[in-house]
């Protein structure tokens, strides 16, 4: 089945430092999502993305939609301490009405 | 707008017994998806409600899970009897058509413990 390899598993960085993730799949996906979850929570949506080639920006986010459409990464420049969380990519194949596939997540920890 | 409720928000019970779950999605939206989140892992999906009918229940376990969505309002999921690999969070999400993009807008989850 279709699969989703995000990465890093984890990062810990200074505070203003700019961050980097990425996720690639093994098939093409029509539309890359990007989430993140803190502690007891539901996963909040950052950024949507649907072309090819996209970049699109949310604040400090910045995601990318890969021109092979089988990957996509997602920058946060000039981390702040409520940036820590969980990011997941997550991916749909086919039509809006398919269902979401979620990477594994990103944890992002921040040093004061 | 009040957001996507769930309760109860943690349940510790033992393998074998019977645990269900409740969630009430946001006003006016007609999906509603049920998520398992293993530790260390993406939400994978359950099922997916369309009003009161089902869309897709393919990673559904139907030996031991069900759902139901009777009124096409709130939903409830149910594991009988629970194993061990069943400890997870169960999320919910709803979906308005013709919102903006695919925003999905998750509840906090229900904290399941099977010992």
């Amino acid at each position: 089945g279709q699969q989703l390899n995000q990465s890093p598993q984890s990062m810990f960085i200074q505070e203003g430092e700019d961050v980097s993730m990425n996720c690639t799949s093994s098939s093409i996906f029509n539309t890359w999502l990007w989430y993140k979850q803190e502690p007891g929570e539901g996963p909040v949506l950052l950024i949507a993305l649907y072309k090819a080639g996209e970049l699109t920006s949310n604040g400090r986010l910045t995601a990318q939609f890969g021109i092979t459409r089988k990957d996509s990464f997602l920058n946060i420049s000039a981390s702040i301490p409520s940036d820590v969380g969980i990011y997941f990519c997550a991916g749909r194949a086919t039509n809006r009405d398919d269902k979401i596939i979620f990477g594994k997540g990103t944890r992002l920890h921040i040093l004061p | 707008e009040a957001g996507v409720a769930q309760s109860p928000r943690y349940k510790i019970i033992e393998k074998r017994q019977s645990v269900a779950f409740w969630c009430n999605p946001i006003s006016g939206h007609a999906t509603l998806y049920w998520y398992q989140q293993i530790l260390g892992q993406g939400p994978k999906l359950l099922i997916q409600f369309q009003n009161n009918g089902v869309v897709d229940d393919s990673q559904l376990p139907k030996d031991r899970f069900s759902a139901e969505r009777l009124k096409g309002v709130d939903s409830t999921l149910k594991i009988q009897p629970a194993k061990l690999e069943d400890s997870a969070v169960y999320l919910c999400a709803s979906y308005i058509a013709g919102s903006s993009g695919d925003t999905q807008y998750f509840g906090p989850g229900t904290r399941l413990t099977v010992l």
